[in-house]
């Protein structure tokens, strides 16, 4: 089954980092291209990064510009997130998502999310 | 940046009945490029319907989507109990950017 899973989120201080995990089982990572979008407490979805198949386009939102780096290994069915300078509006649960096959318009598998808290 | 407006916020309903969400931009968007979310408490997104029309794998033929240029429409006719979620409509913007509306709550 085609699945994704999420770690690495946890409690972090205002201006710390935390490096996001996600691995991708059940289809062949290589072939997909890759998003992270993030839900705040009780808010709505805010879609945060892009990355192609190959890494050689990749794209942020403005909110997270400049802080965030986005990565994949597609050897090791991995995607990244790197989270510098974080700021307690960076609190939200944090999901890796893939692209439609043979589109990029919708996300058509989630992992489950995992939690980043940001506070003092 | 083309901005997306669900409504209503709450659309209170009972098992049986048929819900009509409404997602606005706020200029033109392709139909191919709008799709819609359900999420319950708790859990991951999951994708309804992309293109506008399409319904994805594994979804019941109860969900339908319409719509063209600035006005789109989620139709969910007899509403089941699991079906009572929040829902979000989303297009993809050539800049490979990604929007999403404020969502829709459909309670009981």
């Amino acid at each position: 089954e085609e699945g994704l899973v999420e770690s690495g989120g946890g409690l972090v201080h205002p201006r710390g980092s935390l490096r996001l995990f996600c691995t991708a089982s059940g289809f062949t990572f290589s072939r997909y291209e890759m998003v992270w979008v993030r839900q705040a407490p009780g808010k709505g979805l805010e879609w945060i990064s892009y990355i192609s198949k190959i890494d050689n386009y990749i794209y942020y939102a403005n909110s997270v510009k400049g802080r965030f780096t986005i990565s994949r290994d597609n050897a090791k069915n991995s995607l990244y997130l790197q989270m510098n300078s974080l700021r307690v509006e960076d609190t939200a649960v944090y999901y890796c998502a893939r692209l439609g096959p043979d589109r990029r318009t919708d996300f058509d598998i989630w992992g489950q999310g995992t939690q980043v808290t940001v506070s003092s | 940046e083309i901005v997306l407006t669900q409504s209503p916020g709450t659309l209170s309903l009972s098992p049986g009945e048929s819900a009509t969400l409404s997602c606005r931009a706020s200029q033109s968007v392709s139909s191919s490029y709008l799709a819609w979310y359900q999420q319950k408490a708790g859990q991951a997104p999951r994708l309804l319907i992309y293109g506008a029309y399409s319904r994805a794998t594994g979804i019941p033929d109860r969900f339908s989507g319409s719509g063209s240029g600035t006005d789109f429409t989620l139709t969910i006719s007899r509403l089941e109990p699991e079906d009572f979620a929040v829902y979000y409509c989303q297009q993809y913007d050539k800049s490979r950017t990604w929007a999403f509306g404020q969502g829709t709550k459909v309670e009981i």
